[in-house]
């Protein structure tokens, strides 16, 4: 199966700065990379993805970079508010079993 | 209508006890998903439906047994469950299983086995 790895695990700034989580993955077929965001207490929400014919997507204060060649991908968002504090997952999908893989989970803390 | 809905919210149930979960979509979804989620860990699939057919099962023990009535509705029959079944199960669908699409998760159904 697909070996995903997503960094920091827990990652801490304050309001206004700009924040950075990376997922890494093994499997060179996967060809779909979403990240949700799951506040304490709620569901996790699809926030941004991209597919692999694109290197960047953006809308407004959050962006997600793909290296296919390298093999991460990045959630980038900026101005951050802290209405961002969250759990943040990358969940690529691999183009063979269709089922994505869940990263660990990064834990957003954004301080007033 | 853009959203899963889930019932119940809550439920505590004893180790005999049989209950249902029940997960509703009027998106025209095709693919439905469980998936069961630890505090401060990932979501874990369980089950996947894809045109109201069963098309994977992470082997998930027998005490949890999932049902398609219809194109808009999945269930979750529990019976005999264990006190580490305690947790979030989260139905989730998409636009369909094999497609680049995300998913849509209900809000989850809080479950607690005493």
């Amino acid at each position: 199966g697909e070996n995903v790895e997503q960094h920091p695990s827990t990652l801490s700034v304050q309001e206004g700065d700009s924040a950075v989580i990376k997922c890494t993955y093994s499997d060179s077929a996967s060809n779909y990379f979403p990240w949700y965001k799951q506040e304490l207490g709620k569901r996790p929400q699809l926030i941004i993805d991209i597919r692999s014919n694109v290197g960047e997507k953006k809308d407004q204060r959050i962006a997600v970079t793909l290296n296919k060649t390298a093999k991460h991908f990045s959630l980038h968002i900026t101005e951050t508010q802290p209405e961002d504090s969250a759990v943040y997952f990358c969940a690529p999908k691999s183009g063979g079993s269709y089922i994505p893989t869940f990263g660990r989970g990064t834990s957003l803390i954004v301080h007033p | 209508d853009t959203e899963v809905t889930q019932t119940p919210k809550h439920l505590v149930m004893g180790m005999t006890n049989k209950k249902s979960l029940k997960c509703e979509q009027h998106m025209g979804h095709r693919a439905m998903y469980w998936y069961k989620q630890k505090a401060k860990k990932p979501p874990e699939l369980m089950f996947v439906y894809s045109y109201e057919k069963l098309s994977i099962n992470e082997s998930v023990p027998s005490r949890f047994s999932p049902e398609c009535p219809n194109s808009s509705l999945l269930n979750l029959h529990l019976h005999a469950l264990q006190p580490e079944d305690s947790a979030l199960y989260l139905c989730a669908s998409s636009q369909d299983h094999g497609l680049d699409y995300g998913y849509t998760f209900g809000s989850g159904t809080r479950l607690t086995v005493v």
